[in-house]
């Protein structure tokens, strides 16, 4: 029963460049979410998607960010323009509907240099 | 709004002792869920622990207890019987148990080590 598929782990761009983030929920799970982890921080919550639905995106930065997790393959977390302030691990979890508890992926490491 | 307190930024524990790590919340909402997450160094999230607002007595999970005193509005993670891999970083987190406001709100953590 596999958990949580996030890849790649690790992603490195250079300043402008696009970032795209995947996600795989694990298996019977159709609620997807997506967190920031900045450095020694804890996790701040981006958006809520339910299958081809956002249900609620008040955490995701209104310019260069947006997600969406279509009826077929992973959720994407896509980062136009990237910033060095965008480095930071970017974990998704997944969930039956709530408001069962949410499990994780292992995160990717995004390093815009 | 949420909001989660931790506010021991780090704790030592010698191995085979048990030690608490604390965490208050603030919130408006009347049922809630109270979570404990551990983040070893290789960085993933672990869940370890769930308490609904709801639940008149303590969770359990192996060597994990939730210590929950909702009045003070604490929900304290106890471990058992230390161990090495019990280092790492520990976030308490909670959220509303509705379908619609689903997202989870974290406490900055705790960093714990076990020392021989």
């Amino acid at each position: 029963n596999a958990g949580v598929m996030q890849n790649p782990r690790h992603l490195v761009r250079r300043r402008g460049q696009e970032a795209r983030l995947r996600c795989s929920p694990m298996k019977g799970h159709s609620h997807v979410y997506w967190y920031r982890q900045l450095p020694e921080e804890g996790l701040k919550f981006m958006v809520y998607l339910q299958k081809e639905n956002i249900i609620d995106e008040s955490g995701m930065p209104k310019e260069r960010f947006s997600a969406e997790f279509p009826k077929e393959g992973p959720s994407i977390l896509r980062i136009q323009q990237v910033v060095r302030g965008d480095s930071a691990a970017y974990f998704c979890a997944s969930s039956p509907p709530p408001p069962e508890t949410q499990y994780f992926g292992p995160g990717t490491r995004l390093l815009v240099l | 709004a949420q909001k989660i307190t931790q506010t021991q930024p780090g704790m030592f524990v010698q191995e085979k002792e048990a030690v608490t790590l604390d965490c208050t919340y603030d919130t408006s909402d009347q049922s809630y869920g109270l979570f404990w997450y551990k983040q070893p160094s290789s960085g993933e999230m672990i869940f370890l622990i769930y308490q609904g607002s709801y639940d008149e007595q303590n969770a359990t999970e192996g060597r994990y207890s939730l210590n929950f005193q909702k009045a003070r509005k604490s929900a304290n993670l106890v471990i058992s019987a230390s161990q090495l891999g019990d280092s790492a970083m520990y976030f308490c987190a909670m959220r509303p148990l509705t379908s619609t406001a689903s997202k989870l709100t974290f406490g900055t953590g705790t960093r714990l080590q076990v020392t021989l």
